[in-house]
């Protein structure tokens, strides 16, 4: 089984709001990732975790959350965003350094 | 710095054509190079290279790595509308930083 499931498939969101993305794997993959991706760009790291600690932030600005509850689970809290951080928000997770997997995605739309 | 560069940007063909993707990079410490695929949403997973010379393959799909001279290709033979798609190349250097490249565009037409 190699599936990261990611909730919800969509968001509207106001400016002023607060919602999380969440993120689901089973595969005992120690590494779980964020990654937003823009149309027509490749995704774009933005955070992650190994064995339930944060080791990587790429300067992402504070209304970006994240939050690793346990090895299988990672969630991202949006908190005040502005309509430039529409996007798609993906989830991945890897064996150590190997192979990423991808969740579905997150279309958030911020308005 | 690592970077990693792909080629053509975009490529429009006929079914049933071949095409051959490049992805070429510079890296400080190389893991492994990973080819993706890319329809609506989010990345599939189609071949991990580690080892130069080795081709990989998985039906009408087959990728080879060359470490001496710093690329990949992923050949497509028999093309089908299916497979149109961004097709996506990213480079772990085993630091949990994957860095990808911006992806080739290819339109398959019937």
């Amino acid at each position: 089984d190699t599936e990261v499931t990611q909730t919800p498939k969509h968001l509207v969101m106001g400016m002023t709001n607060k919602k999380s993305l969440k993120c689901e794997q089973h595969m005992g993959h120690r590494a779980m990732y964020w990654y937003k991706q823009k149309a027509k760009k490749p995704p774009e790291l933005m955070f992650v975790y190994s064995y339930e600690k944060l080791s990587i932030n790429e300067s992402v600005p504070s209304r970006f959350s994240p939050e690793c509850p346990n090895s299988s689970l990672l969630n991202l809290h949006l908190h005040a965003l502005q309509p430039e951080d529409s996007a798609l928000y993906l989830c991945a997770s890897s064996l150590d350094v190997g192979t990423q997997y991808f969740g579905p995605g997150t279309r958030l739309l911020v308005l | 710095e690592d970077k990693v560069v792909q080629s053509p940007l975009s490529l429009v063909v006929h079914e049933g054509d071949t095409v051959t993707l490049n992805c070429s990079y510079e890296v400080t410490n190389f893991r492994s190079l990973l080819w993706y695929k890319q329809e609506k949403k989010a990345p599939t997973f189609l071949f991990m290279l580690t080892s130069s010379g080795i081709e990989k393959k998985s039906g009408r799909l087959s990728s080879i790595l060359d470490k001496k001279e710093l690329f990949s290709i992923l050949n497509i033979t028999a093309t089908q509308t299916g497979d149109s798609a961004v097709y996506l190349c990213a480079l772990s250097s085993g630091t949990y930083k994957y860095i990808f490249g911006t992806g080739t565009r290819l339109k398959v037409l019937a």
